[in-house]
């Protein structure tokens, strides 16, 4: 299986400021890769796929980049309702894996 | 509008089999390029893939649970259930249905999950 590790698992930040999330594959996925924000006791939600394609209805302030094995989440402005755990997944290959989440904190 | 929803037990005994049902509407499973997934999250961790079953009844599992899984499909009614035998406390989660829409992208298509159920709780427990 491919392995997803993204790093931090935690990160604290303020309203207004700009995070980025990283996101590695244990090989390369190409841009086989989408993110998703979860709420707590809610499902996920989809914000990016094809590594940098957003979503329809998801706010530009979300953007993602990266090919091969290294990929990022960056939120440009948080606001308050970003504050939730975000989650990479690779397609390339089966089974489908995800990275085990960045919670993203209010400082 | 998309919508699927699990239902289930929320609570079975070790060693019995789980069976979950998920409902949609707004699509139809026998669409071309169309797939219903099962992802599961066990409290406080990460998602986890189970299995899907496509538009054309073609069927995949996640290889480290093959052996317990089956998933099924009834068109007629849009449902997808997951049977998973032999129960034990460490298949204790939050199980999710999900869909997937083959979508093309530059010159291939991405399969991700773009809809997704809001989860049932399973307990495993005697």
């Amino acid at each position: 299986d491919i392995q997803m590790t993204q790093s931090p698992s935690t990160l604290s930040a303020s309203v207004g400021d700009r995070v980025t999330i990283t996101c590695r594959a244990s090989q390369s996925i190409t841009n086989w890769l989408a993110w998703y924000q979860q709420k707590p006791g809610r499902a996920p939600q989809l914000l990016i796929y094809g590594a940098s394609t957003l979503q329809s209805g998801v706010p530009s302030r979300f953007s993602g980049s990266g090919s091969g094995t290294e990929f990022t989440l960056t939120i440009s402005s948080l606001q308050p309702d970003d504050f939730a755990t975000y989650y990479c997944q690779q397609y390339d290959s089966h089974p489908a894996t995800f990275g085990q989440g960045t919670k993203l904190e209010i400082k | 509008q998309v919508t699927l929803r699990e239902s289930g037990p929320a609570l079975v005994k070790p060693s019995q089999t789980l069976t979950l049902t998920c409902s949609f509407s707004g699509f139809s499973l026998s669409t071309n390029g169309i797939f219903v997934t099962w992802i599961r999250q066990p409290p406080g961790k990460a998602l986890e893939w189970l299995a899907h079953i496509d538009w054309d009844g073609e069927k995949d599992y996640s290889p480290s649970l093959k052996r317990r899984l089956t998933i099924s499909k009834d068109t007629s009614k849009n449902q997808v259930a997951l049977t998973m035998t032999n129960m034990d406390p460490v298949d204790t989660a939050t199980y999710f249905c999900a869909r997937i829409s083959r979508t093309p992208l530059g010159d291939s298509y991405h399969y991700f999950f773009d809809y997704w159920g809001q989860g049932t709780l399973v307990t495993v427990s005697s």
